[in-house]
């Protein structure tokens, strides 16, 4: 069965550095999404994507953050002058058209010393 | 925008029980509501959805009830084992072709008991 992949499985950076999360959706998908799980808590929606823009983001989601699918099989989330509030795991998801539910990649466990 | 409450935080059950978790949601536009089930460190992994023209669902040991009116859905495991033991989070969405983004309650840790 086509997974979600992520990479990396585990990001250690300083704070005020920059990081870049990387995503392949399933291949077949159109639409794409991140979440984040800060540790003990629930999920919570960043942002969506569809059609090489935005649809929807969060509050979440202010200017520290951006997301681009540079080419036609990933999709990133960038996050500028990371702060220790940051520190999450963030899971992308995708799925196609109709009725089709969200599947979730294995996450990243972004850690900010 | 919405919200999603889910109770209760924790359920211990003895194996062979049936475990039930009720989550609520605030916007009536929202028709869409799948259940995942997140074992430790490991990704959200959905195990049954139900959409708003549709009052039940089943899938062997899993059924889904929705009550559109009361803008409340629960979740029902049968003859629990504990391989079942995970967090469950229910989660509610108005999507349309995309089903859009997931709105996610607060989680049940469920630990069967062998």
């Amino acid at each position: 069965e086509p997974e979600v992949t992520q990479t990396p499985s585990h990001q250690v950076t300083q704070m005020g550095q920059e990081v870049i999360l990387r995503c392949v959706p399933i291949s077949n998908h159109l639409y794409f999404y991140w979440y984040r799980q800060i540790l003990g808590q629930k999920v919570e929606f960043l942002v969506s994507f569809y059609n090489n823009e935005i649809s929807e983001k969060s509050e979440i989601f202010d200017d520290q953050f951006s997301v681009e699918r540079p080419d036609g099989s990933n999709f990133t989330l960038k996050i500028r002058s990371t702060k220790l509030e940051d520190s999450a795991m963030y899971f992308c998801a995708s799925n196609g058209l109709g009725n089709q539910p969200q599947h979730f990649g294995d996450g990243t466990r972004l850690s900010i010393l | 925008g919405e919200n999603v409450e889910q109770h209760p935080s924790t359920l211990s059950v003895q194996e062979g029980d049936s475990a039930v978790i009720k989550c609520t949601y605030s916007d009536s536009a929202s028709n869409y509501f799948p259940w995942y089930k997140q074992e430790l460190g490991k990704r959200p992994q959905l195990i049954i959805d139900i959409r708003s023209n549709v009052g039940e669902k089943k899938d062997q040991r899993i059924a889904v009830t929705l009550n559109k009116t009361a803008k409340h859905f629960s979740l029902h495991i049968t003859e629990t084992q504990p391989e079942d033991s995970a967090v469950y989070f229910c989660a509610a969405s108005k999507g349309g072709t995309s089903y859009g983004k997931l709105t996610f309650g607060q989680g049940t840790i469920l630990t069967v008991h062998p």
